[in-house]
């Protein structure tokens, strides 16, 4: 069964900081994992999707990597702003197109 | 493009009374997704269709949840009766499946369910 570990589980920056929030799975046998954004009360938006072949995404000030061999992907955030501060969620594509959640990572970035 | 619908946005019932939630996917998503997340929590799978067949029902409690995806497009997912711990967020999102693989999964809004 995959395990998805997100750490940590909170941080609090000041802006203008890069920030890079960790990621972690068991199993190593994905398609794709998914990097979304959840504000306080509202649904899940897709920031990046990196596909199991590929090692890194970037969009905009984001910028997701991806080492199946450790089990492990990162989300660095560059020049944090108060706008960015929300909950992020990983989660992971395997076989039969099942998506598993992480527990989340809640960033608020002070002015 | 039209997002995944998803209504109500809210609902309060009280202990032991029936509910309905309602999604709408993206027009061509033939996978479709019931996650219910649970405050301060990841997201957690219910349910996942693959047009109007289900793939993975694993976690759904049987005894209360039930779910249906008639005609491969709009899904329901009902809970009766309903305890005090099924108050959570029920997000529903849809996938395409293409010639090259999985693509990106969209979600809803969610619908905030209180038990009460």
């Amino acid at each position: 069964k995959q395990e998805v570990t997100q750490i940590p589980a909170a941080l609090s920056v000041p802006e203008g900081e890069n920030l890079v929030l960790n990621c972690s799975f068991t199993d190593s046998a994905i398609y794709n994992l998914q990097w979304f954004r959840q504000d306080p009360g509202k649904g899940l938006t897709s920031l990046l999707l990196i596909q199991s072949s590929q090692r890194e995404q970037t969009s905009g000030r984001l910028n997701a990597s991806l080492d199946k061999s450790s089990g492990r992907s990162t989300l660095y955030i560059a020049a944090s702003q108060p706008g960015d501060s929300a909950t992020y969620l990983c989660a992971l594509r395997q076989g039969g197109s099942r998506l598993t959640f992480g527990e989340g990572t809640q960033l608020t970035v002070n002015p | 493009e039209a997002g995944v619908a998803q209504s109500p946005r809210y609902k309060i019932i009280e202990k032991r009374q029936s509910v309905a939630f309602w999604c709408n996917p993206i027009s061509g998503h033939a996978t479709l997704y019931w996650y219910q997340q649970i405050l301060g929590q990841g997201p957690k799978l219910l349910i996942q269709f693959q047009n109007n067949g289900v793939v993975d029902d694993s976690q759904l409690p049987k005894d209360r949840f039930s779910a249906e995806r008639l005609k491969g497009v709009d899904s329901t997912l009902k809970i009766q009766p309903a305890k005090l711990e099924d108050s959570a967020v029920y997000l529903c999102a849809s996938s395409l499946i293409s010639t090259w693989g999985y693509t990106e999964a969209f979600f809803g809004q969610g619908t905030r369910l209180t038990v009460v």
